[in-house]
């Protein structure tokens, strides 16, 4: 069985700092990972998912996530973050091969931009 | 752009009575997911759906939920007799092939009295 850890419910940050939210699997095959985004009132939204090759990932508004397989990590970085990037983010795999793609989620950190 | 739409944004309802969550997924996806998240707690797998049945259900999808596609466009989530432990917010996915991406619905927030 697979499992997903953020370590940080809440990362408050100010506009145009560098953010890292943190996350952890533990699975005994082969995964897939993604992280979603929530803004408020809104549904789950992809932002960027590994599926193989190169383990760096990077999403159209900047953000970007590594893979590192050693650790068992994919954590979520943006270099200078902006006030709508305030949103819920959640770390999720799937298992490679299995049947359909059932998403394992982590409990989410929040995010939280300010002036 | 497509997306999957929900309905209704919220309910409430009374303890015993039973409910049904709509969904219309992305016309030309074949595979279909209920998930839900209890306030405060991780989004959690449900169900998934395709070709008319269920492929692969948690154990939390006890004999209380079924699942059902009973026209082109909706999918559905009934949930035959509330209880109070099944209040969350509930969302729907749809993807158009296996490994594909899962895009997701807005949720319907469920609250059970």
């Amino acid at each position: 069985a697979q499992s997903v850890t953020q370590l940080d419910s809440q990362v408050p940050v100010f506009e145009e700092a560098p953010v890292e939210l943190r996350c952890n699997y533990s699975s005994s095959v082969s995964v897939y990972l993604f992280w979603y985004v929530q803004y408020p009132n809104q549904g789950l939204q992809l932002l960027l998912k590994y599926l193989s090759g190169s383990t760096l990932v990077e999403s159209i508004n900047g953000f970007e996530a590594e893979f590192n397989k050693s650790q068992t990590s994919f954590h979520l970085r943006k270099p200078s973050v902006h006030i709508s990037d305030t949103a819920e983010y959640f770390c999720a795999v799937s298992e490679v091969g299995s049947g359909y793609n059932k998403l394992i989620f982590g409990a989410g950190t929040r995010l939280a931009v300010h002036p | 752009e497509p997306e999957v739409t929900q309905t209704p944004s919220h309910q409430v309802t009374q303890m015993g009575q039973e409910v049904i969550l709509r969904c219309v997924p992305i016309s030309n996806h074949l595979y279909f997911y209920w998930y839900r998240q209890i306030l405060g707690q991780k989004v959690e797998f449900l169900v998934s759906f395709y070709n008319n049945e269920i492929s692969e259900k948690s154990e939390i999808f006890d004999d209380q939920f079924s699942v059902e596609r009973p026209d082109g466009s909706n999918f559905t989530l009934k949930i035959r007799s509330t209880k109070l432990e099944d209040s969350a917010m509930y969302f729907c996915a749809s993807s158009l092939g296996q490994q594909e991406t899962q895009y997701f619905g807005p949720g319907t927030r469920l609250l059970v009295l």
